[in-house]
């Protein structure tokens, strides 16, 4: 069965630092997501991308946050500076209708 | 806008014992429901969902959800847990019209003991 894959499974970085999380998301899938959960806490939407261009974004998403397809496969989130409070586990999903698929995530430790 | 609340964030049960975890939202237009289930360390797999017909909705693992309109309400349930469903189990909601966006509740944790 086709699966989202992701990689790092794991990064750390220090803060100011720019990261970039990778996703390879489902092949024939338009709509591709990246969620974030921090420790304890809920999993919140960050952004939504189809037909080339970010179709939503939610307040967290600000300028130090952005996302890219550079190729038909990957999918990519960068933070340009992190920040102690981006330490958190990155999601990515993909979907072609309501149903979405998650990978395994990324766990982001920022110091 | 949409939201979700699981009224429970830790349920503990003995194993074989039936369990529900339960799911209200709300929204002011049409929506559509996921349980997603997130092992220990791993990500989240979808266990089932309701998008349109029958209200009672079969997933993985041998449990259900009913979609109650009325009551706002989309419970999980399952008639005897494994020790293997332990897990941290999250509804979430899509509204009708929007960006196919998840909203997700704060998540249940199952602990099923021997």
């Amino acid at each position: 069965e086709p699966e989202v894959t992701q990689t790092p499974s794991h990064q750390v970085t220090q803060m100011g630092q720019e990261v970039i999380l990778r996703c390879v998301p489902i092949s024939n899938h338009l709509y591709f997501y990246w969620y974030r959960q921090i420790l304890g806490q809920k999993v919140e939407f960050l952004v939504s991308f189809y037909n080339n261009e970010i179709s939503e974004k939610s307040e967290i998403f600000d300028d130090q946050f952005s996302v890219e397809r550079p190729d038909g496969s990957n999918f990519t989130l960068k933070i340009r500076s992190t920040k102690l409070e981006d330490s958190a586990m990155y999601f990515c999903a993909s979907s072609e209708s309501r149903v979405k698929y998650f990978g395994p995530g990324t766990r982001l430790t920022v110091t | 806008a949409q939201s979700v609340t699981q009224l429970d964030s830790q349920v503990p049960v003995f194993e074989e014992a039936p369990v529900e975890l339960r799911c209200n939202y709300s929204s002011s237009v049409s929506v559509y429901l996921f349980w997603y289930v997130q092992y220990p360390n791993q990500g989240l797999q979808l266990l089932l969902k309701y998008l349109s017909g029958s209200t009672l909705v079969k997933g993985i693992n041998g449990f259900e959800a009913e979609f109650n309109k009325s009551q706002t309400s989309f419970h999980l349930r399952k008639p005897s847990v494994h020790i293997s469903d332990t897990a941290e189990y999250f509804c979430a909601v899509s509204e009708g019209g929007s960006n196919y966006k998840l909203t997700f509740g704060k998540g249940t944790l199952l602990t099923v003991n021997p």
